[in-house]
């Protein structure tokens, strides 16, 4: 399968513990997008990638959230002290940047759940 | 004033129907926009690209109106398979952060 992976699929934690989540793009991807997306609405953007510099972060986004993707392959991104409100699916999506916005791929998902 | 909004229905149509969802955004200097479509529990794909001569793929059309900021999608001919949520994407600044709508969601019964 070439498409994006994430990896866990789910992952259950307990209010205050640090959780990271794993996404593999597609190989020849120059983007990458991470995601969360709760019941009932759309996918809100979190931060891009293009190859291994983060360009842009959202101002929503608390500084408990830290996201890296080493050598422009795979990306991570890491939660800590996590919360209940953290409780959320998070994706991730690659793209093929040549200069304008195109069709982004997004992987299964990481269900969070936080007790 | 959110950034992108649409009406989350749902849009409860009988096959056969032709059903339009609208989606509207804020910022003029949006400059590309997407129709996804989301299947329940599973990730988002790509409908269909807006330009802005518009767009038809087989039973789907998409349209945009600059002066009025919103983009629309038509679905001629609704079949059962086409239940799903559909989320509009704008893309805006220099950098093109995409921004989702919350999803209109339809349903098509026998």
């Amino acid at each position: 399968d070439t498409g994006v992976s994430q990896d866990p699929r789910h992952k259950i934690t307990k209010r205050g513990q640090n959780v990271t989540f794993r996404c593999d793009p597609i190989s020849e991807h120059n983007r990458l997008y991470w995601y969360r997306q709760t019941l009932g609405q759309g996918p809100e953007f979190l931060t891009y990638f293009q190859n291994e510099a983060q360009l842009e972060k959202s101002r929503l986004l608390s500084d408990r959230f830290s996201a890296e993707r080493p050598k422009g392959s795979f990306s991570t991104l890491e939660i800590q002290r996590t919360e209940q409100g953290d409780s959320a699916m998070y994706l991730c999506a690659s793209s093929l940047w040549r200069g304008s916005p195109d069709e982004q791929f997004f992987g299964p998902g990481t269900r969070l759940t936080v007790l | 004033r959110k950034e992108v909004e649409q009406d989350p229905g749902p849009f409860n149509v009988p096959e056969g129907a032709t059903v339009a969802f609208n989606c509207t955004y804020s910022n003029s200097a949006s400059q590309s926009f997407f129709w996804y479509r989301q299947d329940c529990r599973k990730e988002p794909k790509l409908l269909m690209s807006v330009y802005s001569s518009g767009n038809e793929d087989g039973r789907f059309t998409a349209q945009l109106n600059r002066a009025s900021q919103y983009i629309s999608l038509l679905i001629r001919d609704s079949k059962l398979s086409d239940s799903a949520t559909y989320l509009c994407v704008v893309n805006a600044g220099g950098s093109y952060i995409p921004t989702f709508g919350r999803g209109t969601s339809l349903i098509v019964h026998p």
